[in-house]
């Protein structure tokens, strides 16, 4: 079965960091682009960051570049944003996305269940 | 960055009936080299993660019902529910992958009338 298992996420106080993770499985890792994807409470989807299938290019929305970094590991079939300098505008669930492609410039057909990311002192 | 646009945020449909859901982008999202409008559809119901029903603006994704249907291409697209069920009742949102920032719209609601 093809599956995403998000998790890392939590309470954290602005200004702090904080690192999800994501497993993959039931398909090939290092064949397809990954993603995150955010949602805060009530709103719309937002793209966050993607990685090309062997972490050679990155991209990253506006609101997060300089701060997120995303990366994976093949070897661990496994996708991770850390998130530093975290802002209250960030509380959001987290989802991991495949990409239908190997490059960052495509649609996401698996989702995880998200991750829930509250930033508040 | 690309901006994406949904008409209408919401629309109450009859069981059976049929449902458009209207999406714009700021920028034509037709590579011209391949002929491709790189352009998604998802759906998403509440408490679920969002599911992909349409890519490259028309091609449904393996085993999403055949009355789901996407068509336009440039800067105008449309998602057609041709006879909507019950279960189809969820935010639909279009997405472009032409460039990054990767963009979507703002949601349009379905309900049943």
């Amino acid at each position: 079965e093809v599956q995403l298992v998000d998790s890392g996420g939590g309470l954290v106080q602005p200004g702090r960091s904080l690192r999800l993770s994501c497993a993959a499985s039931g398909f090939t890792f290092d064949d397809y682009a990954m993603h995150w994807v955010r949602q805060a409470p009530g709103k719309g989807l937002e793209w966050v960051s993607g990685i090309s299938w062997n972490g050679g290019s990155t991209g990253y929305a506006d609101s997060v570049k300089g701060r997120f970094t995303i990366s994976r590991d093949n070897a661990k079939n496994s996708l991770y944003l850390q998130m530093n300098g975290l802002r209250a505008e960030d509380t959001a669930l987290y989802y991991c996305a495949k990409g239908k492609d190997i490059v960052v410039k495509n649609g996401f057909d698996i989702w995880g269940q998200g991750t829930m990311v509250t930033v508040s002192s | 960055d690309i901006v994406m646009t949904q008409s209408p945020d919401s629309l109450a449909v009859s069981l059976g009936e049929r449902a458009t859901i209207n999406c714009k982008s700021s920028q034509n999202v037709l590579y011209s080299s391949n002929n491709k409008n790189y352009l998604a559809w998802y759906q998403q119901k509440p408490g679920q993660p969002p599911k992909l029903l349409i890519y490259w603006a028309s091609t449904r994704e393996s085993g999403v019902p055949d009355r789901f249907s996407g068509s336009g291409s440039g800067t105008d697209f449309t998602l057609t529910i041709s006879s909507l069920q019950a279960e189809d009742v969820a935010v639909y949102y279009c997405q472009q992958y032409y460039d990054t920032p990767l963009t979507f719209g703002p949601g349009t609601k379905v309900d049943v009338k």
